[in-house]
């Protein structure tokens, strides 16, 4: 079993629609909870991160933990076409980090 | 802006050569940096951690001698691709970590070697 699942996609979506992305993970040990969004030929940019249980928001994006069930979500409300990219989960601690594969997401104007 | 700077972008380069790549961090002292390799439609793949002032920690599988790594200073941590292949062509990622925040990246180095 891997660390870290992730559904590749690809997803598309309308303009306009809020989308969810979601992550399993197997260590009940980890602490953190990252999300990164990754442009085509870019390096990945921290989108949010947090440590425990619950929501966490931020503008039109809303990050969820679930440690019972190990699984974290980012939804995005009202999305754009410029939040077109791959979205890659992140979990462990702040050094020791295992990534997800990344779902790749198109917004269609 | 940028908080890791990754130099350079682009290396298209012959087979057998050299290739160093340079990650700095620009806003804060990176006592840890990372070096990912990345696949296409893959995630990233930890292949060392950089400590500034010691030798670097690689993971599994990674050749040392292959991937040279200096961190000579806090803000500067260098991977040099030594001799390199075809097989080495990549999109190679360096992290820099800031003990309050999660890692922050550069924005990649894509190789390409003929």
């Amino acid at each position: 079993q891997k660390e870290v699942e992730q559904d590749p996609g690809p997803l598309s979506v309308p303009e306009g629609a809020i989308v969810s992305l979601n992550c399993t993970y197997s260590n009940s040990a980890f602490q953190y909870f990252m999300w990164y969004r990754q442009y085509s030929r870019k390096g990945p940019e921290l989108l949010m991160y947090t440590y425990s249980s619950g929501n966490k928001e931020d503008g039109r994006f809303t990050a969820q933990v679930d440690k019972s069930s190990k699984y974290i979500s980012l939804f995005i409300r009202d999305s754009q076409p410029s939040d077109s990219a791959t979205y890659l989960c992140a979990v462990g601690g702040y050094q020791k980090v295992t990534f997800g594969t990344g779902t790749k997401l198109q917004v269609i104007p | 802006g940028a908080v890791v700077s990754q130099h350079p972008s682009r290396v298209i380069c012959k087979s057998g050569t050299s290739v160093k790549i340079e990650c700095r961090s620009l806003d804060f002292q990176a006592t840890t940096m990372f070096w990912y390799r990345q696949f296409p439609k893959q995630s990233l793949m930890l292949m060392a951690t950089s400590n500034e002032g010691s030798k670097a920690t690689y993971e599994q599988g990674v050749e040392k001698d292959k991937f040279l790594i200096n961190h000579a200073s806090l803000t500067l941590s260098t991977l040099t691709v030594t001799s390199a292949h075809p097989e080495d062509s990549s999109f190679y990622i360096c992290s820099a970590f800031d003990r309050n925040q999660p890692q922050h990246f550069g924005d990649g180095t894509r190789l390409s070697i003929l």
